[in-house]
């Protein structure tokens, strides 16, 4: 069955960028969405279509997609964005949607 | 402002049934398809089912199919997830979730989350 495959773990200082990547075959032909979940939240979308922001998420946030990777990139990490990340995306007949297995940032 | 209500959660015995309720309020409900995701405790992120805008076509996950019924009531601004035959690997925190309106994209995604209803099953 299709897969989204994140790293488990990403970490790096405050003011470092952090980047964490989701691989997928079927990216190459649909959109990526990201969401930050902090320990005892419910999850919060940080990037839709690929690369769109919402309206109050900062703009050290950022997408993108190309081939079979996906990547959020975090611009100047701070230590209250650590926390997990989930990407988000369909399989190539859009029937399926699923999750990455999650990735943990530590800003330290 | 978007609101998602879930409900219905609690400790169930293995094999019961449980039927878990979303509470909408503060948009257009019969506009947005719905989805439902888990999550086990210390686990990431598992997509459940889907409903779409007038409950006619609905989507499920592998690993609940045939055991798992999403419906919706736009009348109630209600989406219903029932799920039979649970097993303990079924606990979870249940949430309910609004697809983004947006029919140019790709593929969907979930704008909205409600706070989720916490599934115990165990003996």
């Amino acid at each position: 069955s299709y897969e989204l495959t994140q790293p488990l773990a990403v970490s790096v200082s405050p003011g470092q960028t952090a980047r964490i990547t989701c691989s997928g075959d079927a990216l190459t032909k649909k959109s990526v969405y990201w969401y930050q979940q902090k320990s005892g939240q419910a999850p919060v979308v940080l990037i839709f279509d690929d690369s769109k922001r919402p309206s109050g998420i900062p703009e050290r946030f950022s997408g993108s997609n190309s081939g079979t990777m996906a990547t959020l990139t975090i611009s100047g990490a701070q230590v209250e964005d650590g926390g997990d990340y989930y990407c988000f995306s369909s399989n190539s007949s859009g029937n399926h949607v699923l999750f990455g297995g999650g990735t943990k940032l530590t800003v330290l | 402002q978007v609101q998602l209500v879930e409900s219905g959660g609690g400790v169930v015995q293995p094999g019961r049934s449980l039927r878990l309720s979303c509470a909408a309020s503060g948009f257009t409900f019969s506009n947005f398809a719905i989805h439902w995701v888990r999550q086990a405790p210390g686990k990431g992120l598992e997509w459940v089912a889907s409903v779409c805008l007038d409950g006619t076509k609905k989507h499920y996950g592998d690993s609940l199919k045939g055991r798992v019924t999403i419906s919706r009531d736009n009348s109630k601004n209600t989406v219903y997830l029932q799920i039979n035959s649970l097993r303990a690997e079924d606990t979870a925190i249940y949430y309910c979730a609004r697809q983004f309106n947006n029919n140019s994209s790709r593929s969907p995604g979930i704008d909205y989350w409600g706070q989720g209803t916490l599934v115990t099953v165990s003996s």
